[in-house]
Parts: C-alpha cells; structure tokens; sequence
C-alpha cells in the first residue's frame, strides 16, 4: 500500500522569504501522481501543485515549485516570495495511475504541515 | 457553475443512529472519494469509486458504507458501527484516470457531531 509522510507538522517564514516543506512517499508503482493541496482556515482544499511521476522535469506555478527526486521518492513543495495568504495547511498527496494494481486510483494524503507566515 | 456539492454542512446525530452525507457533483468526473478530518490531523480516505457501480475500502472503512448508483452521486453512510464519527468528513471528484488534468476537486465538507 502506498503511504504519504509529512515529517514537518509545523513550518514557519517570515513574510518575502523562501520555504521548504518535506514529503515522502513508499510505492512499488512507476506510474502516479503527485499533488500539493492547500488548506486555509475555511478548510476549503485547493490544489496548489502537480507532477506527473513520467515527467522528470520538476513542476512550477508561479512562486510554487517542486523538487521531485523520483528514486529517492521525495516530492518537496518550496514556496518563494511568501505571502501572508500562503498561511494554512499543506498536504502533500499521492494517486496510483498503475492500471494493474489493486489501488487504481486511490488518493492518499499525507498528515500535513501547518505553515504559518509573519509579517 | 460546476462543482461539487457537500450537503449538510452541519450535522448532528444521535449514538447509535445511522446518518447519510451528500455528495453531488456536475463536474461529469468519473471518480470520487470520501475522506475523514479529525482536528490537526491529515485526511484519511474512507471510500473512493472510479466508476458507477463500483467502489473500493479505502483505509478506514469500517462502520461507513457507500453507494454509487449514479455518475454525479455518492452518498456516504455513517453506521452505528463506527465509533467515534465526530468528524469533518470531505467529499472529493477527480476525472478517470488516463485524463490530462487528474487532480481532485473538494466539496465544502461536512461537520459530524455525534450528540
């Protein structure tokens, strides 16, 4: 079964600064997605970020980016210029694209990190 | 407008009654999910169907049950057999696999309070 680790419950950026936030995942697949979703007090989940695992070229969206190290299977979300509407949970996710596999399309997240921004 | 409808947002329930989460979406995604939020916590996906009339555990199954007669809905029940149902429970829609964009679009969520 695959499995989604989020090893930073809370980060914290002074405003204009660079972060890091960690993720982890274990799978025997080759085939997946990888996904940041953001959630801000209104607990209304946003997608921030995607990769897809055939791609080595790491995705980028603005002041969002990643950094996708698929044999150490790593995927971190680093968030430059940070701004105070960036504060809220992160949760890193997986979804299985392996069509031979009993998890074809499961969507797991990992715990997520609280990031809090200071102005 | 497209979207995906969680409804109540509020619910309360009483021990031991079953209780029945709403969830409808008129995005035409093939695949949807159920997932459980306890506070602080990450979520924990319950169930997730990629086709009508089909549906799988997902890891904590137990004491919820689904249906998926229609594309656009998915319902989730929450049985007396689960526990501790206090909980905000997200209800998510993604397009099939083999599609561009597979990203999961969110609901509002609903709040369970077990009375």
């Amino acid at each position: 079964a695959q499995t989604v680790t989020q090893s930073q419950p809370e980060m914290s950026v002074q405003e204009a600064e660079t972060v890091t936030l960690s993720c982890t995942y274990d799978t025997s697949e080759s085939d997946y997605y990888l996904f940041w979703y953001k959630q801000p007090p209104s607990r209304q989940m946003i997608l921030v970020i995607r990769q897809e695992a055939y791609k080595q070229q790491n995705a980028t969206e603005n002041r969002f980016s990643v950094n996708f190290q698929k044999a150490a299977k790593s995927f971190s979300l680093k968030i430059s210029d940070s701004q105070l509407g960036d504060a809220a949970m992160y949760f890193c996710a997986y979804r299985s694209a392996y069509a031979g596999g009993t998890s074809y399309g499961k969507l797991t997240f990992g715990q997520g990190t609280i990031l809090t921004v200071h102005p | 407008d497209g979207g995906i409808t969680q409804s109540p947002k509020y619910l309360f329930r009483k021990e031991g009654q079953n209780v029945t989460l709403s969830c409808e979406q008129n995005l035409n995604h093939d695949a949807m999910y159920w997932y459980r939020q306890d506070p602080g916590q990450g979520l924990r996906l319950i169930y997730y169907s990629q086709i009508v009339n089909d549906f799988q555990k997902g890891d904590i199954a137990e004491g919820y049950s689904v249906s998926r007669e229609k594309k656009e809905s998915f319902p989730l029940t929450v049985t007396s057999a689960q526990k501790n149902p206090t909980a905000f429970y997200l209800c998510a829609s993604s397009r099939g696999q083999g599609s561009m964009n597979t990203e999961a679009f969110f609901g509002q969520g609903t709040r369970l309070t077990v009375v």
